[in-house]
């Protein structure tokens, strides 16, 4: 089965800029989409397409995808940036198609 | 206001059934995939099962193929996940979720979240 692998936790400073890595076996092919999850929340879906915002999410958060890895980043990083981020996909490439969620990474804001 | 709400969580003892429903409102239900996606407490998510705008394409995860069946009521405005022989593995938050398209497969994001409802399987 296809696998996202993403780094269990980022520290960053508050006006920092934070990178959330998101590692899978050509990634670059699929459409990757991101989240965030803030503690006792549900899900909120801040990236979608690769880099496309929904309206609402600040231009803060931008995304890029390509070879093996996609990438989540956070410019000028406020308190409020502080949860957890999964990315996701759509896959087909094995006998059963079936969406992926990667493993997740806890952004702290120091 | 768009909004999923979800209910028919609880308690229920291994082997056992649960029915889970998700209202919808604020948007045109039947021009949307739905999903089911769940988080065991600590822990990531996982996508459970997806139903297309027109119960045309359906999928499960494997972890529940066989024991789970989604359905949906466009006329109701309702999703609905029907979980038999349950385990103490699938004890978890069930979210449902909007599909930014009409079909499962399609490379969709999952826009709308409810607040889930919890399911505990234990004896």
């Amino acid at each position: 089965s296809y696998v996202l692998t993403q780094p269990p936790s980022v520290s960053v400073a508050p006006g920092k800029t934070a990178r959330i890595t998101c590692g899978g076996n050509n990634i670059g092919s699929k459409s990757v989409h991101w989240y965030q999850q803030k503690p006792g929340q549900a899900p909120v879906l801040v990236i979608y397409y690769d880099s496309d915002r929904p309206s609402g999410i600040p231009e803060r958060f931008s995304g890029s995808n390509s070879g093996n890895t996609a990438t989540l980043t956070i410019s000028r990083v406020e308190a409020g940036d502080e949860a957890d981020y999964y990315c996701q996909v759509w896959d087909s490439s094995s006998d059963h198609s079936f969406y992926v969620f990667g493993t997740g990474t806890k952004v702290t804001v120091l | 206001e768009v909004q999923l709400v979800e209910s028919g969580g609880g308690l229920v003892q291994p082997g056992r059934s649960l029915r889970l429903s998700c209202a919808a409102s604020g948007f045109t239900f039947d021009d949307y995939a739905m999903h089911w996606v769940r988080q065991a407490p600590g822990k990531g998510l996982e996508w459970v099962s997806g139903i297309s705008w027109n119960s045309g394409s359906i999928g499960y995860a494997d972890s529940v193929k066989g024991r789970f069946t989604i359905s949906r009521d466009n006329a109701k405005n309702s999703l609905y996940l029907q979980m038999n022989s349950l385990r103490a593995e699938d004890t978890a938050l069930y979210y449902c979720a909007k599909d930014i398209g009409r079909i499962v497969g399609a490379q969709g994001a999952f826009d709308i979240w409810g607040q889930g409802t919890m399911v505990t399987v234990s004896s």
